[in-house]
């Protein structure tokens, strides 16, 4: 079975510095997409990144980063220059295509709090 | 990206009652997914509501008690039906884009709870 693993339910780093969250993931597949998602205090889930297996070049989105180990099955999401607005649980997901079906599998997140 | 509207964002309902959750997209897409979150936990996928087949539930989930329409490329509803405590949760509506790299999108929830 898809499995996503977060193993740090809660993190917290000061204003202005970087921190990283952690995420592996179990999978027999070698087409797959993955992704970070964001969901703040109010409740929307927003994406914040997302890689695709194929590629070997790791993601990037203004502050976000990712550092994408295929054959360690690790995806880990790096945050610089950390702000107030980035507190959120921060979930990891992964997707794949087989067999037709298109399943979104989720870790069960990290809370970050960001400190004034 | 894509812009989705659930209605309600919230319901205090009695147990024994049905709730019907609508979810409405700005844009036509194909993929359509149910989930439900325990407040501070993870998702659970309830069911994905691809338009033009049925809705497919995963394991613990069954029609009768979360019966999926998805009348059109923009529309879905699910429904809570003969709702318990148990039953209380936030239920949240995404959808996704094959042609954009599978990216998926958040409705803003509903927040149910039975008393």
């Amino acid at each position: 079975a898809q499995t996503v693993t977060q193993s740090q339910p809660e993190m917290s780093v000061q204003e202005a510095e970087t921190v990283t969250l952690s995420c592996t993931y179990d999978t027999s597949e070698n087409n797959y997409y993955l992704f970070w998602y964001k969901q703040p205090p109010s409740r929307q889930m927003i994406l914040v990144i997302r890689q695709e297996a194929y590629k070997q070049q790791n993601a990037t989105e203004n502050r976000f980063s990712v550092n994408f180990q295929k054959a360690a099955k690790s995806f880990s999401l790096k945050i610089s220059d950390s702000q107030l607005g980035d507190t959120a649980m921060y979930f990891c997901a992964f997707m794949n295509r087989a067999s037709g079906t298109y399943k979104y599998i989720f870790g069960t997140g990290t809370r970050l709090k960001v400190l004034a | 990206s894509a812009v989705i509207s659930q209605k309600p964002s919230r319901d205090i309902c009695q147990r024994g009652t049905s709730l019907t959750i609508q979810c409405q997209v700005d844009s036509q897409v194909t993929m359509m997914f149910w989930y439900r979150q325990q407040p501070g936990q993870s998702l659970t996928l309830i069911a994905t509501a691809n338009q033009g087949s049925e809705a497919t539930y995963e394991s613990g989930f069954v029609i009768d008690k979360f019966p999926i329409s998805r009348p059109n490329l923009t529309f879905s509803t699910l429904t809570v039906s003969n709702m318990s405590p148990e039953d209380s949760s936030i239920y949240l509506c995404s959808v996704a884009y094959p042609g954009n790299r599978y990216e998926q999108y958040f409705g803003p929830g509903t927040r149910l709870t039975v008393t």
